[in-house]
């Protein structure tokens, strides 16, 4: 029983360097999240998705992009990391948006960029 | 969404109850009441949400207080494995974007 899984767990980048975040669930959701936390700091929205087909800025897209490739998967893209990019990046998912649906995370992505 | 308010931290001895309250004074009606936990190095879990009802599941229970002002997440019996930080968040039924938003919750400490 998989639910979120993040790909790969570490990642170090030099800066201006380019990766893509992998994010896959398996519970048929429709809503998919990126969420990066900071050290000492609560999760912040990325970017999300409501549905297959669509993406939406979240708090804080500056420097990333996102594609929701089917229904299972949801790739982050940084396309010239930079050293502010440094964090955690977290992948959830829930059955949609709602207030009632709780949301599932993977285990991370533990990214370093020099 | 509203705003809650927890305090920064708690201990809990092994094998005892912990009652972890939670502040939302501002909830409106169409406000869920989530509880996720975060343990060192690992992504959020999701603990337990309710609406108006007390709420039980295998993790806790969820107390809520008939004006909704306030909850308690309840740990029946804390194993060291619960030693995490734990975060009280409302959700809006509705709500345009649906992500949680992360306070900085409450710091658990258990002691063998």
């Amino acid at each position: 029983n998989a639910g979120v899984t993040q790909t790969p767990k570490f990642q170090v980048l030099k800066t201006g360097q380019s990766m893509t975040l992998q994010c896959a669930q398996d519970m048929n959701h429709n809503s998919m999240y990126w969420y990066r936390q900071d050290p000492g700091m609560g999760l912040r929205l990325i970017y999300y998705s409501a549905s297959e087909g669509t993406t939406d800025k979240g708090e804080v897209p500056n420097g990333y992009n996102v594609s929701r490739l089917n229904k299972r998967e949801f790739s982050l893209r940084l396309e010239s990391a930079a050293p502010s990019q440094t964090s955690v990046y977290f992948c959830a998912s829930s059955g949609n948006r709602g207030g009632n649906q709780p949301q599932h995370f993977g285990d991370g992505t533990r990214l370093s960029i020099l | 969404d509203a705003k809650t308010t927890q305090p920064n931290s708690m201990e809990s001895n092994e094998e005892e109850p912990v009652h972890l309250p939670c502040n939302h004074s501002t909830i409106s009606g169409t406000d869920y009441i989530h509880w996720y936990r975060q343990l060192p190095s690992q992504g959020p879990e999701y603990v337990i949400h309710g609406l108006t009802s007390n709420v039980n599941n295998r993790m806790a229970s969820l107390a809520i207080a008939e004006d909704r002002k306030s909850s308690t997440l309840i740990l029946h019996r804390a194993t060291l494995r619960d030693a995490a930080v734990y975060y009280c968040i409302l959700r809006r039924y509705g709500g345009s974007q649906g992500n949680l938003i992360f306070g900085k919750g409450t710091k658990l400490s258990v002691k063998p």
